[in-house]
């Protein structure tokens, strides 16, 4: 266990339809990031938070956003969704100021648009 | 923009057999990371290589760094089936902080009787 908590693990949604992924970081962790996993893509990195700012972005999509809460939790908002969306999503974190240390990565919420 | 590339992207190995597992990334950066994915599972961190020349073992894997060539090797000796999984490495976007990890498109483990 890594320490990080994604809700839900399974979405099932139409398209169209808006959701929102939920992603606890390991406590005293003050970076999320928030990647998207899908056959063809392969893992793409979606966008990092840092203590409630967004700190870097990636290859998200306009129909998606994301922030983080003061008690540094995040969310991740996909709308609009398409059939194409369907894809693991993962949310990891790190501790910020310690420069040699890796993501750690939640379980996942596995998203299928139908 | 940096570019991650292992290669294979799939392979099948016997049990008892040695292989290694290639990771080349574009531009500089001086942090390598190696997971391990089980299918549909999440990743699971298994080095952390953090200066030119760094080589960590765990088990019958075995990692190591080059930053001048750009390139990291996961070597496998002796396979074993519990090694079968999808394997990914991954690099800092810059070399400083604690920046997006870029990752490589994974190889596809499969070790067979």
């Amino acid at each position: 266990d890594s320490g990080v908590t994604q809700t839900p693990k399974h979405l099932i949604t139409a398209t169209g339809q808006r959701v929102t992924l939920r992603c606890s970081p390991r406590s005293g962790d003050l970076s999320v990031y928030w990647y998207q996993q899908s056959l063809d893509q392969g893992l793409q990195f979606l966008i990092q938070y840092y203590n409630g700012e967004e700190r870097a972005k990636g290859n998200i999509l306009e129909r998606f956003s994301a922030q983080q809460f003061p008690d540094l939790h995040s969310e991740l908002n996909l709308s609009s969704l398409e059939l194409g969306d369907s894809a693991l999503y993962f949310c990891a974190s790190s501790p910020q100021g310690l420069r040699n240390t890796e993501a750690f990565f939640g379980q996942g919420t596995r998203l299928t648009v139908v | 923009e940096l570019k991650v590339e292992q290669n294979p992207l799939f392979l099948s190995m016997q049990e008892g057999k040695n292989y290694t597992i290639y990771c080349n990334y574009s531009t500089t950066s001086d942090r390598l990371y190696w997971y391990r994915q089980d299918p549909g599972k999440s990743l699971e961190s298994l080095f952390v290589l953090l200066s030119n020349g760094a080589v960590k073992q765990e088990g019958r894997l075995m990692a190591s760094l080059d930053t001048k060539a750009r390139l990291s090797t996961l070597h496998i000796t002796a396979a074993v089936h519990d090694l079968s999984a999808t394997y990914f490495c991954a690099v800092d976007r810059v070399n400083s902080g604690n920046t997006p990890l870029v990752f490589g498109k994974g190889t596809r483990l499969s070790v067979i009787a």
